[in-house]
């Protein structure tokens, strides 16, 4: 079946660090990938998004990398902040109009 | 801009009793609109979706019922709440086109314990 599933479901990181988190995907006809951020407490919070088209896109202090090759994706987040700290999760389009989303991974800034 | 609106943040309710929790949209008209269930420390589960008024589509069979009164309003309910019906419910709003590449907006959850 289809699935969106996270590489680790913890990261631990020192404070100014780069932070790497990976997914992999296995419906290699999905267009259309998110990452979200969810802190405690609260709903998941819209971070980047990439079409199928790129490889690569950056917004403030985040890339998202997208390999359709392998069906990988990736979140980097430069120069990782407390603030970061939160449970990350990837998506991926399914049919009309819904996204599945991975079980997530916990990141964890040490000062 | 847009915003999302769910409520109540926080509600204990005991085993058989109803349940309404309401999800309401502000700033964009039409749009798709999703309620979840994410239980603790895992990842969130679709129950229902909605691409207009009246229009529900149920994802899970499941003792929860949604509807869609209002353009922008979004009801999930219950008639008789079961234990396993606990956990973090997230309203999701994302643009109503014909184009499912859309990211999909969450308002801050209401966390449902039962007795």
């Amino acid at each position: 079946g289809e699935s969106v599933g996270l590489h680790l479901p913890t990261l631990s990181v020192q404070e100014g660090d780069n932070s790497i988190i990976n997914c992999a995907y296995s419906n290699s006809a999905s267009d259309y990938f998110i990452w979200y951020k969810q802190e405690s407490g609260k709903g998941p919070q819209f971070i980047i998004d990439i079409r199928s088209n790129m490889d690569k896109r950056q917004g403030q202090r985040v890339t998202v990398l997208l390999n359709k090759t392998v069906k990988h994706l990736s979140l980097q987040i430069a120069a990782t902040q407390p603030g970061d700290s939160a449970v990350y999760f990837c998506a991926e389009n399914g049919h009309d109009y819904k996204l599945s989303f991975g079980a997530g991974t916990t990141v964890t800034v040490r000062a | 801009s847009q915003t999302i609106h769910q409520w109540p943040a926080t509600l204990v309710q005991p085993v058989g009793s109803p349940l309404s929790l309401e999800c309401t949209v502000e700033g964009t008209s039409n749009p798709n609109l999703y309620w979840y269930r994410q239980a603790a420390g895992r990842g969130l589960q679709l129950l229902f979706y909605s691409v207009g008024i009246g229009q529900i589509s149920s994802e899970v069979p499941q003792n929860l019922s949604a509807s869609r009164p209002q353009d922008r309003q979004f009801i999930l309910s219950s008639k008789k709440l079961l234990l396993s019906d606990s956990g973090f419910y997230l309203c999701a709003w994302s643009v109503g086109t014909a184009n499912s590449n859309q990211p999909q907006h969450f308002g801050d959850g209401t966390r449902l314990s039962i007795l």
